[in-house]
């Protein structure tokens, strides 16, 4: 199985920061890679896929990159609607796998 | 409208059954893998199963390989879990969503699984 891990797995940060979360595949997955958030008590939603490509209606603060095995999502200024927990998941092969997750809190 | 619906979850004993559904609308159903994924309290994302669009080809994490079934009716826009050997393991929100090969762009409000004596 392809592990994703994710660091750092949990943070402080204020709004208006620049933040990057990390996602390391153990092999290669070229760029089939999502990024979801998830809010407390509540479903995640699809912010990327395909590693780069912003999903509609998300904002564009939001951005992913990388390709292989090393890929990263930034918020370019941290709203207070940003603080929520954030996955990676490869799709490149089952079984499909995700990253621990990363916090993102005040 | 787009949306998926679960139900079905509960409280069950050690070693009992269930069976989760989820009713989808707003899309072609049969066009698309979906998936089951699941949540511990507390802990992350964990998939635990896909089926594809025709539902002859199934995948399944190694943990519930042989105790979980997944099957879906295109006539009746359904995705089903039926579950079986529970353990305390197993106790998690089970999230229905849309994909398999591609990214899940869609999501169910999540059902409840509780495997409690």
């Amino acid at each position: 199985a392809i592990r994703m891990t994710q660091s750092p797995s949990s943070f402080s940060a204020s709004t208006g920061d620049r933040v990057t979360i990390t996602c390391r595949a153990s092999q290669g997955i070229s760029s089939y890679l999502a990024w979801y958030q998830q809010k407390s008590g509540k479903a995640p939603k699809l912010l990327i896929y395909a590693a780069s490509t912003l999903r509609s209606g998300v904002p564009s603060r939001f951005s992913g990159s990388g390709s292989g095995t090393d890929f990263s999502l930034t918020i370019s200024c941290l709203q207070s609607e940003d603080f929520a927990d954030y996955y990676c998941q490869q799709y490149y092969s089952y079984p499909l796998t995700f990253g621990g997750g990363t916090k993102v809190e005040i | 409208q787009v949306q998926l619906v679960e139900s079905g979850g509960g409280l069950v004993k050690p070693g009992g059954s269930l069976r989760l559904s989820c009713a989808a609308s707003g899309f072609t159903f049969s066009d698309y893998y979906m998936t089951w994924v699941r949540q511990a309290p507390g802990k992350g994302l964990e998939w635990v199963s896909s089926i594809s669009g025709s539902g002859t080809t199934m995948y399944y994490t190694d943990s519930v390989k042989g105790r979980f079934t997944i099957s879906r009716d295109n006539a009746k826009n359904s995705l089903y879990l039926q579950m079986s050997s529970l353990t305390a393991e197993d106790t998690a929100v089970y999230y229905c969503t849309r994909g398999g090969g591609i990214a899940f762009d869609l999501w169910g409000q999540g059902t409840v699984v509780t495997v409690s004596s």
